[in-house]
C-alpha cells in the first residue's frame, strides 16, 4: 500500500448505530488529519493530530470522536450521527517541522457516508 | 465569512488551449498556497504549490501565479488535455502550531475535444 488508505469507502448508517473510520499513511509523516466535505461546501477540517497529539477540534460535535493510535493510524469514531453529517469524510497527512512554509498534506480516497 | 474563493463553479476549454483558473484570498497570513485536483470518487490529489515569498512556480504544464497585493493566485494549464478534467481546489496555509488549510469551493474544468 501506498499514500493514505482510507475505510471503508462507502458506509451506511442509522442514526443509533456506533461506526468508526479508519485511515492510514505510508508515508512516514508526523500529521494526520480529518476533513469533511458537504455537498456545494469547500472541505472543512474537522481534527489534527501532531505527533499523535490533537492539536485542534475545530469546534466539531462530540458525536464525532477522533484517535490517534500511532503516527500512521487515525481512527474517526461515530454514534449518534444525524442526517446533516451525511459527507465524503477525507483523512490527510503531512510532515511538520518542514524549514519555512511547505507543508503539504496529501490525501486520501475518502469514506463516503450516509446517514438514515 | 469565506477566506479562500474560487468564484467561477465551472470552466469550459478547448483541448490543447489553455486553462487559466482563478482563486482570491483575504487573510494576508498565508504563507503558502497549494492546487489540488479531485476526480471523482477520490480524494484531493496535490498538484502544484507556491510559497508567499515567490510569484511564480512551474512544473511541467502546470504553472502558478501569486500576486499578493491582490491576494490573488491563478493556475494555468497549457496545452490543456482531456485527462485534465477535474475539479480543482485552490487551498491557502496557515501555520498557527499546526497547519490549517483553508479552501476554495472549487472549480469544476472540462476539456473538450
Amino acid at each position: 500500500e501506498t499514500g493514505v488508505t482510507q475505510t471503508p469507502r462507502h458506509l451506511v448508517m442509522g442514526m443509533t448505530n456506533k461506526k468508526s473510520l479508519k485511515c492510514e499513511q505510508h508515508l512516514g509523516h508526523n500529521a494526520m488529519y480529518w476533513y469533511k466535505q458537504s455537498a456545494k461546501k469547500p472541505l472543512e477540517l474537522m481534527f489534527v493530530y501532531s505527533l499523535e497529539e490533537r492539536v485542534e477540534n475545530n469546534s466539531v460535535p462530540s458525536r464525532f470522536s477522533p484517535e490517534c493510535p500511532n503516527s500512521s493510524h487515525l481512527f474517526l469514531h461515530l454514534h449518534t450521527l444525524q442526517p446533516e453529517d451525511s459527507a465524503l469524510y477525507l483523512c490527510a497527512s503531512s510532515q511538520k517541522g518542514v524549514t519555512g512554509p511547505g507543508e503539504t498534506q496529501y490525501f486520501g480516497p475518502g469514506t463516503r457516508l450516509l446517514v438514515l | 465569512d469565506q477566506q479562500v474563493k474560487q468564484n467561477s463553479p465551472s470552466l469550459s476549454v478547448q483541448e490543447g488551449r489553455i486553462s487559466i483558473l482563478n482563486c482570491d484570498y483575504t487573510n494576508s497570513m498565508f504563507d503558502y498556497f497549494l492546487w489540488y485536483k479531485k476526480y471523482p470518487a477520490e480524494g484531493p490529489t496535490f498538484l502544484i504549490s507556491i510559497s508567499s515569498i515567490k510569484d511564480k512556480n512551474e512544473d511541467g504544464r502546470f504553472t502558478v501565479f501569486l500576486n499578493k497585493s491582490a491576494k490573488h493566485l491563478s493556475l494555468h494549464i497549457v496545452p490543456s488535455q482531456p485527462g485534465d478534467s477535474a475539479v480543482y481546489f485552490c487551498a491557502a496555509s496557515l501555520i498557527q502550531g499546526a497547519q490549517k488549510l483553508v479552501f476554495g469551493q472549487g472549480t469544476r474544468l472540462t476539456i473538450n475535444p
